[in-house]
């Protein structure tokens, strides 16, 4: 059984702070990585892929991938009060990379 | 945003009614998928088409059919409607290019009593 870990949370972090979200994930064979985010009552947004690793930067988002130890994180920079929202990690399926495995997400709540 | 449209974007029905939804894009993106999200679970993919009249099942196929008779359009039919059916259902698209991501629809919340 193929899956993605993620701690649920809720994740409590102040305004300003960096939050650290992190996921891992059993198929060894998957090589792109991706974080959604949900808003209550919305869809998934993507804010972030890599495909390599180490670190990939945008705006006030970094994504680190770490292949060997099959671990993926986000970092959020600055956290502002939107950016409260469940973050999906979701991982290419090896044995069909058109289909992903999703993690259950984590909720971050930014407090200001 | 990518185009993408979900009609109804809610519905309430019986059980054993049949049931569809509809996702319509403007991409021209030739990989869509049906997810449904519920608590607990996360998204689980119900069918997938990597093309017209290619489709293939998900993990949590059973009770679902669909059709894809034109790139855009990509339609889930519940062909007799169960309350455990009752979800938040997402379309996604994707170029179908290696590596490349989802991007959804607005979904659709089917409520069945």
């Amino acid at each position: 059984q193929k899956e993605v870990e993620q701690n649920s949370g809720p994740l409590s972090v102040p305004e300003g702070a960096i939050a650290s979200l992190n996921c891992t994930y059993s198929d060894r064979g998957s090589q792109s990585f991706f974080w959604y985010r949900q808003y209550s009552g919305k869809s998934p947004e993507l804010i972030m892929f890599i495909y390599s690793n180490g670190d990939k930067e945008d705006g006030r988002f970094t994504a680190q991938l770490n292949k060997a130890s099959q671990y993926v994180s986000l970092l959020i920079r600055d956290s502002q009060p939107s950016d409260s929202a469940t973050y999906l990690c979701a991982v290419n399926d090896a044995g069909n990379n058109r289909k992903l495995i999703w993690g259950l997400g984590t909720s971050l709540a930014v407090n200001p | 945003d990518a185009g993408i449209t979900q009609s109804p974007r809610h519905k309430v029905t019986e059980t054993g009614t049949p049931v569809t939804l509809r996702c319509h894009q403007t991409e021209n993106h030739r990989y869509m998928y049906w997810y449904r999200q519920d608590p607990g679970h996360g998204l689980r993919l119900i069918h997938y088409s990597y093309g017209v009249k290619d489709t293939d099942k998900g993990e949590v196929s059973d009770g679902y059919s669909v059709s894809r008779s034109k790139t855009e359009d990509f339609l889930l039919t519940l062909e007799s409607a169960t309350s455990s059916q009752t979800s938040v259902y997402f379309c996604a698209i994707s170029d179908g290019r290696d590596n490349q991501p989802q991007h959804f629809g607005d979904g659709t919340r089917l409520s069945i009593l």
